[in-house]
């Protein structure tokens, strides 16, 4: 079965980190560009970061720009997003997402579940 | 930064057509795509590549896109299509998706 599995949400104070997985299987991970798109509370999807399928180009929403870092492991059909320096405004669902096409940020036809991650203030 | 702009909200009978818009400067330039989120579910994508349907979404579904606007069409309208709809596009290093489009059927 395709899936794509995130882990690594939870609660952290204001200002620390958090380190989230997600792990893909059933597809060829390494050909496509892959995403992060998170979701607030009762708000709107809101991409968060996109990497290329070598992980030699890394690309953010202004919103995390300096405190987010992706990248990932083709070897284990990891994609990693690191987060610090984290606000109560981060509090949200992240998804973990795949474009259609491979080597593009593109649409996102395969989703994951998500991982909640809540920012106490 | 590159916006999208979608109405909050669309309301339609059911057997009717709703039509839900996403307005972007020179958006008929770029792809756009439509997803539909249930609640407490992943978006599923609907639409991609202005026009096309995914295998397994239903001919109700369509889409254009042009000038400034891309539009997201639902014939017959079922109650199962009650849901938020989002339009998104990309470059080479952002993606955008618009503010979501509550869609009731009543």
């Amino acid at each position: 079965e395709v899936q794509l599995l995130e882990s690594g949400g939870g609660l952290v104070q204001r200002g620390g980190s958090l380190r989230l997985s997600c792990a893909a299987s059933g597809l060829t991970f390494s050909i496509y560009a892959m995403s992060w798109v998170r979701q607030a509370p009762g708000k709107g999807l809101e991409w968060v970061s996109g990497i290329s399928t070598s992980g030699g180009s890394t690309y953010y929403a202004d919103s995390v720009k300096g405190r987010f870092t992706i990248s990932r492991d083709n070897s284990k059909n990891t994609l990693n997003l690191q987060m610090n320096s984290l606000r109560a405004e981060d509090t949200a669902v992240y998804y973990c997402a795949k474009p259609r096409e491979g080597a593009v940020l593109g649409a996102f036809d395969l989703w994951g579940r998500g991982t909640l991650v809540t920012v106490s203030s | 930064s590159y916006e999208l702009t979608q109405p909050p909200s669309v309301s339609v009978s059911p057997g009717q057509t709703a039509s839900i818009t996403c307005s972007g400067d020179k958006l008929g330039d770029k792809d756009a795509c439509w997803y539909q989120q249930k609640p407490g579910q992943s978006p599923v994508l609907v639409i991609y590549q202005d026009v096309k349907r995914p295998s397994g979404i239903p001919e109700r579904f369509s889409g254009s896109n042009s000038g400034n606007t891309a539009t997201l069409t639902i014939s017959g309208t079922q109650a199962m299509d009650e849901a938020d709809y989002y339009c998104q596009t990309w470059d080479r290093s952002t993606v955008v998706f618009g503010g979501g489009t509550k869609l009731t059927v009543l």
